[in-house]
């Protein structure tokens, strides 16, 4: 089945480390996105990416970071900097205009 | 400084009743306009969309309607059914969407009583 896919679902970390989120999507989509939320908040855009090897910083990219190796993958650090990591992730992925995004399940990040 | 504005934070309507949703924008460099619906801990599922050129779009029980000048659109849900119970967000972007960096609202939940 063609899709956007995140892992793990839930994932805990210690203050302090870095965290990995993972983002695969069979879609043969050229854009990936990252976005974060937070409760009462709406969804903000973290990275993204046009196409393999390119990305650009959205409006919250400060302590992450991202690779954009393979167009399938679209992986996001949480990186030690970022003040309060915390949130719910959800990536996604679009083929273009007209379409709009395509999410994955999210994951929820806890930094204890 | 919010660019997309969704003002009613949640909405309880009546099964088979319409349901009404609001969102409001300040960039007038908004050519496309999306609406998602989003579960508890799951990712939002696109719902409908309009393109700048339109200024009402149609999908089933759902209606997208546009008004440029207002710089205002909304969602209609007729009738609106339990299954419809959920968070709405409302998302606009430049450029017709191409660069899909959307811009969300903070949300609606709707809720629908049986």
């Amino acid at each position: 089945d063609g899709g956007i896919t995140q892992s793990p679902k839930y994932l805990f970390r210690k203050e302090g480390q870095n965290v990995t989120l993972s983002c695969e999507q069979n879609l043969n989509h050229d854009a990936m996105y990252w976005y974060r939320q937070d409760p009462g908040q709406g969804l903000r855009l973290i990275y993204y990416s046009q196409i393999v090897n390119d990305f650009q910083k959205g409006d919250i990219a400060e302590g992450y970071s991202v690779s954009r190796e393979k167009k399938e993958s679209f992986p996001l650090t949480v990186t030690s900097a970022q003040k309060n990591p915390t949130a719910f992730y959800l990536c996604a992925s679009s083929p273009g205009t007209g379409y709009g995004a395509f999410f994955g399940q999210g994951t929820r990040l806890t930094v204890v | 400084d919010q660019q997309v504005k969704q003002n009613s934070p949640s909405l309880s309507v009546q099964e088979g009743r319409i349901s009404i949703l609001n969102c409001d924008y300040t960039n007038s460099m908004f050519d496309y306009f999306l609406w998602y619906k989003k579960y508890p801990a799951e990712g939002p599922t696109f719902l409908i969309s309009i393109s700048s050129i339109k200024d009402k779009n149609e999908d089933g029980r759902f209606t997208v309607f546009l008004n440029k000048s207002a710089k205002h659109l909304s969602l209609h849900i007729v009738p609106s059914q339990p299954g419809d119970s959920a968070v709405y967000f409302c998302a606009a972007s430049e450029y017709g969407g191409s660069q899909g960096n959307l811009i969300f609202g903070k949300g609606t939940k709707l809720s629908v009583k049986p």
